[in-house]
């Protein structure tokens, strides 16, 4: 198995409501990452897990909540979003940390916030 | 602060002529740059490493620190290959690592 996968594909929620992204990898890969990525623009780095522990959180505002059950697994909680959340989440993954040998991404969840 | 410059947003070429896509850096330390692809409908995906010195469906990249350059290369356009195309650093700093991507060059290969 050599894919990250996310789940769902896409997702509406209302501002008041609470959701939850997944994302899989079984390439024994101890890095994860979450990145937001909106419309024609680059992906923009939300958290990161190194060893199922969170080494990097940029800034990103509370109503984001991510959890790395255990090395294969990365979920993102949502509660309370705002219409300016909705974009392309994107779940990767890589060897280590360091990342030298590239990451691996899923193919995202589209995420609408009404 | 590191940052990645991708000066076109639009990239169109006929098929068969060459292909460059420009991306500058600016790191203050030993950078490691990526191109990633991402093709219509499809997932980003890694394409070529500078520390590899691979070519990937004909393309090429060579890193050169002199110009703080990594420009992407191919020397025949093939319809297949229009795409997304971001430039990416590695950074590291106070032992954590982050990929910072370019803006994008969405390439388009006129037949």
């Amino acid at each position: 198995d050599t894919e990250v996968t996310q789940t769902p594909k896409h997702l509406v929620m209302g501002m008041t409501n609470k959701k939850s992204l997944k994302c899989e990898q079984h390439m024994g890969h101890r890095a994860m990452y979450w990145y937001k990525q909106k419309a024609k623009k680059p992906p923009e780095l939300m958290f990161v897990y190194s060893y199922e522990k969170l080494s990097i959180n940029e800034s990103v505002p509370s109503r984001f909540s991510p959890e790395c059950p255990n090395s294969s697994l990365l979920n993102l909680h949502l509660h309370a979003l705002q219409p300016e959340d909705s974009a392309l989440y994107l779940c990767a993954s890589s060897q280590d940390r360091t990342g030298s040998y590239g990451y691996t991404f899923g193919s995202g969840t589209r995420l609408t916030v009404v | 602060a590191q940052r990645v410059t991708q000066p076109e947003k639009l990239l169109s070429v006929f098929k068969g002529a060459p292909v460059e896509l420009k991306c500058n850096y600016s790191y203050s330390g030993s950078p490691e740059l990526f191109w990633y692809v991402q093709y219509s409908r499809q997932r980003l995906q890694l394409l070529l490493r500078h520390i590899s010195r691979e070519s990937i469906k004909g393309f090429t990249a060579d890193l050169n620190k002199g110009e703080t350059s990594f420009h992407l290369k191919k020397p025949f356009a093939q319809e297949e290959d229009s795409a997304m195309y971001y430039c990416a650093l590695r950074n590291s700093g106070a032992g954590s690592y982050q990929l910072t991507f370019g803006k994008g060059t969405k390439l388009s290969v006129i037949p």
